[in-house]
């Protein structure tokens, strides 16, 4: 069964340092997403991404975070300058459609660390 | 705004016990509910859905009813098994892209 991918499982950086996670959406799904988890608080809504453009973000996606689909397979992540409370679980989704019933099928995570 | 809450766990319940796992919502409108799992060391996973009123999503013996005079939408097993200990969220989208969770409850089903 094709699944969401994504690399590295555990990132440990220094604050002020720039990280990439990095992302393999489902083949032949067209939409992405990006969410994180605070160390117990909710899994939270970060950044969707459809034909190229940022299609909704939330208000914690904010001048530090970016999103690219650099080619054809890999969807990353990237975050300029990390802060302390960037520390998370960040999960990358992928989905067929856009529409609001659409199965979003998420990656096992990538935990980061921010010293 | 819209958003969830889910009882505290963890759970922990013996195996071929019932479960339930509550979930209410709030919304400004109508939206499609959701539960997703998370097993050990693994990413989220989507258990069930039910996307308009006295809809009933199921599988894997789960089932929950989306109930929009009590904005509920709770999980229910009728016998559990080991294999279930995980965590449970809940979860809605109202419209455009972003589900939003509950917080997640850890259930633990003992042998």
């Amino acid at each position: 069964e094709p699944e969401v991918t994504q690399t590295p499982s555990h990132q440990v950086t220094q604050m002020g340092q720039e990280v990439i996670l990095r992302c393999v959406p489902i083949s032949n799904h067209l939409y992405f997403y990006w969410y994180r988890q605070i160390l117990g608080q909710k899994v939270e809504f970060l950044v969707s991404f459809y034909n190229n453009e940022i299609s909704e973000k939330s208000e914690i996606f904010d001048d530090q975070f970016s999103v690219e689909r650099p080619d054809g397979s890999n969807f990353t992540l990237k975050i300029r300058s990390t802060k302390l409370e960037d520390s998370a679980m960040y999960f990358c989704a992928s989905s067929e459609g856009g529409v609001s019933q659409e199965t979003q099928y998420f990656g096992p995570g990538t935990r980061l660390l921010v010293l | 705004g819209n958003s969830v809450t889910q009882m505290e766990g963890p759970v922990t319940l013996s195996e071929e016990a019932f479960l339930t796992i509550n979930c209410t919502y709030t919304a400004t409108g109508y939206p499609s509910l959701f539960w997703y799992v998370q097993y050990p060391g693994e990413g989220l996973q989507l258990l069930l859905k039910a996307t308009k009123a006295d809809d009933k999503g199921s599988n894997k013996g789960f089932e929950a009813t989306y109930r929009k005079e009590t904005t509920s939408f709770h999980l229910e097993k009728g016998s559990v098994q080991v294999s279930d200990s995980a965590v449970y969220f809940c979860a809605l989208i109202l419209s455009g892209y972003a589900l939003n969770f509950g917080k997640g409850t850890s259930l633990l089903v003992t042998p």
